[in-house]
């Protein structure tokens, strides 16, 4: 367990309706990132982050913003939900010197 | 050149038979090759990984195949159990880092009693 707590674990939202998912670590890690999960595409990288309000883009950040105020929060914003952003949005960290992704178990979001 | 292809898409095997997945990669840069598995419901966890410097990594019942002049690595899972039954994703990176990951599509594998 890498102390990984998403929230909300289910949303459903209408079109044009901003929305925020957050991602709680418990043990410091410096490295935090946001996947969005979608059939037939895999993990795929929204934003990531290497440390307090130290962010980046990654392969699909267009509509989707990010901010980490604390090592241990980082929160996805969707501005103005559309429905292709429909999806299984994951948060993971990278392990000290390990170089593996430990993900959190998911948050579900269904934008009508 | 970024992309990792993952084949198949989805595989059905019996109970203690050899479930074999099979991913390639362009990029010549990767050097570090993990293969996660998925629940339903639940987050990717680490399975096995590989660096380019052997060809074979085992590990219990599953083994890592690589093929460094292919470009292409693969998941064997020996004598295949239900329980194995998940969505298992390869991955391809650089240097350590997340941001650097590249995943496969994901393949679902059911084990059949």
């Amino acid at each position: 367990d890498a102390g990984i707590t998403q929230s909300p674990r289910h949303k459903v939202t209408e079109t044009g309706t901003p929305v925020t998912l957050r991602c709680h670590q418990t043990e410091n890690h410096r490295y935090m990132y946001w996947y969005r999960q979608d059939p037939g595409h895999g993990l795929r990288l929204i934003h990531y982050s290497y440390g307090v309000k130290d962010t980046d883009k990654g392969e699909v950040s267009d509509g989707y913003s990010v901010s980490r105020s604390k090592t241990e929060d980082f929160l996805l914003t969707l501005e103005s939900a559309t429905s292709s952003q429909t999806s299984v949005y994951f948060c993971a960290i990278m392990g000290a010197n390990t170089g593996e992704l430990f993900f959190g178990e998911g948050s579900r979001l269904t934008v009508l | 050149q970024q992309q990792v292809k993952q084949s198949p898409q989805s595989l059905i095997v019996q109970k203690g038979g050899i479930s074999i997945i099979n991913c390639a990669y362009e990029n010549t840069a990767f050097d570090y090759f993990p293969w996660y598995q998925q629940f339903p419901g639940k987050g990717p966890a680490l399975l096995i990984a590989i660096r380019p410097d052997v060809s074979e990594k085992k590990e219990g019942r599953f083994t890592i195949s690589f093929n460094k002049s292919a470009k292409q690595f693969s998941l064997h899972i020996m004598d295949s159990q239900p329980g194995d039954s998940a969505t298992y994703f390869c991955a391809a990176s650089t240097a350590n880092y997340g941001q650097n990951f590249v995943f496969g599509p994901g393949t679902r594998l059911s084990v059949l009693p």
